[in-house]
């Protein structure tokens, strides 16, 4: 069974602090990742997308940056946050068909304050 | 504009009573996705349909492509039901990008 492990669970940080969140799939190879972030109230909004170790594309734009270390791992990390970038962020996965999306399943995701 | 708008924004029924839930989307289509959000901001898979109805348990989606309409069907809710229902849409230009919609937040009166 695929597994999808999300770390922290929660952070809170101070404006202009880094930050690193982490997003591990067990029990799929190769698989599609994605970071969403959602702002309290807001919706869902794809940041990143990435269909190969190494390779990552932005879709917004929000200062923050992703990379893809291993085949099972994602990050998402800035060198300085904003008070803007408070919100729930959840990392997701789905099955690589010829680039094409399939359902997706998310983590439990974790919930940033930025202060 | 938007291009997924969902309704209603909220939803309050008694327990036992059904609910209709809809997307209506302006771009082409690949499929459209159904999903729960738990109360600590999770999401559950509910539905992958690119046309047609599906069923599962007590739920049934039905997307309709000339309509630009998707459904999301709760028959006999029950209080474990309550949370948002996030309808996304997957475009049919081949992008990576679900375009997510402002949810419905549904809840039940016991």
């Amino acid at each position: 069974a695929q597994t999808i492990h999300q770390w922290p669970v929660a952070e809170i940080k101070a404006v202009g602090s880094p930050l690193s969140l982490g997003c591990t799939i067990k029990g799929k190879s190769s698989p599609n990742l994605y970071w969403y972030w959602q702002a309290t109230g807001g919706t869902l909004q794809q940041l990143f997308y990435s269909i190969t170790v190494g390779q990552v594309e932005s879709v917004v734009q929000l200062n923050l940056s992703a990379s893809r270390p291993k085949d099972d791992q994602f990050i998402l990390s800035t060198e300085k946050l904003l008070l803007s970038h408070s919100g729930f962020y959840l990392c997701a996965w789905s099955l690589r068909l010829g680039g094409q999306q399939n359902t997706l399943y998310f983590g439990a995701g974790t919930r940033l304050s930025v202060l | 504009g938007q291009q997924v708008q969902q309704s209603p924004a909220s939803l309050v029924l008694q327990e036992g009573e059904n609910a209709e839930l809809q997307c209506n989307f302006s771009t082409s289509l690949n499929s459209m996705q159904w999903f729960y959000q738990r109360p600590g901001g999770s999401l559950v898979s509910l539905f992958y349909n690119p046309s047609g109805t599906k069923h599962s348990g007590r739920l049934t989606s039905t997307t309709v492509i000339k309509e630009r309409r998707s459904s999301l069907h709760i028959s006999s809710s029950q209080t474990t039901d309550s949370g948002t229902y996030l309808c996304a849409l997957e475009p049919g230009t081949g992008s990576n990008r679900l375009t997510f919609g402002k949810g419905t937040k549904f809840s039940l009166i016991p």
